[in-house]
């Protein structure tokens, strides 16, 4: 079945205590995508990737790292969270001639 | 660039109703356009997608939408509402090879 894996689905940590969101395709898709959803903002997309080894920001990267060491994963990576990171995040894959397909979403709260 | 402007963060209709909810985009080269629906705690569900061709798309679950280059415009209906679709709707534009852009979502609610 073709999906968009998140772990872990909810996540609750302490400020400043580093963290990773991993996320994995089985598409076999050069695209891959962060955003974050917040109340009234919808999503906004935090990093993208076009392919292995090649990222780019999006419209809200501070405080945020990727990498893309293979293809089928896009790990988010948050080196010291904040408060104002507390948000539902979402990754996303697309190829060249599909939608983007999403994963479940990781709710995070930095207290 | 690319960007979505949805009108109206919540649509109120009651069941049986007409369903309209609105999006305007901008993009520099002819857009893929696409409508996104997420029930409560759930991730993003495609409900159709424009990319060439025939300029009105169906969808699932009985929506559709028309894609009008004079206006900017890809405006999702459904002829009669239904409890069921009561959800957040995100419109999305794509300039083809990267990952949309979204709008700011507009909630449906639907009314007995």
């Amino acid at each position: 079945e073709a999906q968009v894996t998140q772990n872990p689905r909810y996540l609750i940590t302490v400020t400043g205590k580093k963290l990773t969101v991993t996320c994995s395709q089985n598409m076999n898709h050069e695209y891959m995508s962060w955003y974050r959803q917040d109340p009234g903002l919808g999503l906004r997309q935090i990093y993208y990737s076009m392919n292995v080894e090649v990222t780019d920001k999006g419209d809200v990267p501070e405080g945020y790292k990727v990498s893309r060491k293979e293809k089928r994963n896009f790990p988010l990576i948050l080196e010291s969270p904040s408060p104002n990171q507390t948000s539902l995040y979402f990754c996303a894959s697309r190829g060249m001639n599909t939608e983007a397909f999403f994963g479940q979403g990781t709710r995070l709260t930095v207290v | 660039a690319q960007s979505v402007t949805q009108l109206g963060s919540h649509v109120s209709v009651s069941e049986g109703a007409l369903v309209l909810l609105r999006c305007n985009y901008s993009s520099s080269v002819p857009p893929y356009l696409f409508w996104y629906v997420q029930y409560p705690n759930q991730g993003l569900q495609l409900l159709l997608k424009y990319t060439t061709g025939a300029t009105l798309v169906k969808g699932i679950n009985g929506f559709e939408a028309e894609f009008k280059k004079s206006e900017t415009s890809f405006h999702l209906t459904k002829p009669s509402a239904h409890m069921s679709d009561a959800a957040e709707y995100f419109c999305a534009v794509s300039d083809h090879g990267y990952i949309p852009t979204f709008g700011r979502g507009t909630s449906l609610i639907v009314h007995p």
